[in-house]
């Protein structure tokens, strides 16, 4: 089945920094990559995601860009703000055959600090 | 549209004991999973639906039962509690048509004793 690795699984930042985080696949077959953020307490809830015949996606301050070639995609956050700290998960899946079987990777607590 | 509500939002068991996690959402999604979260690890798989009467099991799926006898409705039962079941639950559902987004319930938090 499907393996998803995700890196780092802390990262702290500066109010107004950049934060990358990065996960990589193993199934040669998956075809969607959706990204979700979970606040303290909360549910995951979708910011951002990719199909693999995009190589990179942009959504005002979050980007994400896919390399298939190298099973890895990454998350992009630019000027990040205190409220960008979260719990970010990365996940991948194959759309046509979904059934809502994604794969997730482990998370990444980011905290930005003012 | 309420989306996805679970029942109950927390929960103490004994070890032994049963319980059933309610799940339902009302965007007439034909898809329906559990998913368990543990601290450093993720969300995993437990039992997911296609659509109702059709249920599979995923990457964690003992001690867990699953039905689907409608399509708004996904109930996970625990038979008989143990403390590795301790975990935050969440239900999830999503449109077979759409981009494969999942939608989450707010979770509920089990603790076995």
């Amino acid at each position: 089945g499907e393996n998803v690795e995700q890196h780092p699984s802390t990262l702290s930042v500066q109010e107004g920094d950049s934060a990358v985080i990065k996960c990589t696949y193993s199934d040669s077959a998956s075809n969607y990559f959706p990204w979700y953020k979970q606040e303290l307490g909360k549910r995951p809830q979708l910011i951002i995601d990719i199909r693999s015949n995009v190589g990179e996606k942009k959504d005002q301050r979050i980007a994400v860009t896919l390399n298939k070639t190298a099973k890895h995609f990454s998350l992009h956050i630019t000027e990040t703000q205190p409220e960008d700290s979260a719990v970010y998960f990365c996940a991948a899946s194959i759309k046509n055959t979904n059934a809502g079987k994604s794969t997730f990777g482990d998370g990444t607590t980011l905290t930005v600090k003012p | 549209n309420a989306g996805v509500t679970q029942t109950p939002k927390f929960q103490v068991l004994k070890t032994g004991q049963s319980m059933t996690l309610q799940c339902a959402q009302d965007m007439n999604h034909e898809y329906m999973s559990w998913y368990r979260q543990d601290p450093g690890m993720g969300l995993r798989l437990i039992h997911y639906s296609v659509g109702a009467g059709i249920t599979d099991q995923g990457e964690v799926p003992n001690g867990y039962n699953v039905s689907r006898s409608t399509t708004e409705d996904f109930p996970l039962r625990l038979l008989s509690a143990a403390p590795s079941q301790t975990s935050v639950y969440f239900c999830a559902s999503s449109h077979a048509q759409s981009t494969g987004e999942l939608f989450f319930g707010e979770g509920s938090r089990l603790t076995v004793l």
